[in-house]
């Protein structure tokens, strides 16, 4: 049983559509992160969320801790085929246990 | 800048082989982690070494052993391979301890069990 679920797995959109992606797990986690991961490549830090009902802007992404620590969403505005790639999110149990998320694989078309 | 180098890049293994995934970080960081990615279930945590002489189990530890040889080097071993084990494995590292920080991750090793 994986900790922290991802929905959707699969999203297809078009250019200039919004979305949204959901981590969500049962348990309390210290912190928060998302990644996003390009084909043939290691996933790379996109935010850290680390106090419940914190909100993180990127540019056209908005990260949100839930106010239990229990689960987070990544919104993007106005998707872009830039955007492409497979989002997960990770949280942290104790100091050093990294758990990822299941993952959402985003296509955004031209 | 090398960052975080896992080799090889790709292995076709029989089933009932042995082989150790290589990784290798110079940012001197303290803990590195070794995952599995299998579709559909995101990447799933196998060992990880919070310093220099230590490691710990993760997710799912079951077939593999690990070897954190300096803070440098972190490998992973699969004694007897099997099929379930096919699946891209990355390396990754964090620069200290606490929750807040990122991980960097090596390019991943793509290995095939047949």
């Amino acid at each position: 049983t994986q900790l922290l679920e991802q929905s959707p797995q699969f999203l297809s959109i078009q250019e200039g559509e919004n979305l949204t992606v959901y981590c969500n797990s049962s348990s309390v986690f210290s912190s928060l992160q998302w990644y996003r991961q390009e084909p043939g490549e290691g996933p790379v830090l996109l935010v850290t969320v680390v106090t419940g009902g914190e909100v993180k802007k990127l540019k056209r992404l908005t990260f949100q801790f839930g106010d239990a620590r229990k689960d987070s969403s990544l919104h993007i505005t106005a998707a872009q085929p830039g955007d492409t790639g497979l989002y997960l999110c990770a949280g942290v149990r104790g100091t050093y246990k990294y758990i990822f998320g299941t993952g959402t694989r985003l296509k955004v078309l031209a | 800048n090398a960052g975080v180098t896992q080799t090889p890049k790709f292995q076709v293994l029989k089933t009932g082989q042995s082989m150790t995934l290589q990784c290798a970080q110079d940012m001197n960081h303290n803990s590195m982690y070794w995952y599995r990615q299998d579709p559909g279930m995101g990447l799933r945590l196998i060992y990880y070494s919070a310093s220099e002489g230590t490691t710990d189990k993760g997710e799912v530890p079951n077939g593999y052993n690990v070897s954190r040889l300096n803070k440098r080097e972190f490998s992973l071993r699969l004694e007897s391979a099997a099929p379930s084990q096919t699946s891209v494995y990355f390396c990754a590292s964090r620069p200290m301890e606490g929750s807040n920080t990122e991980a960097f991750f090596g390019q991943g090793t793509r290995l095939t069990v047949v």
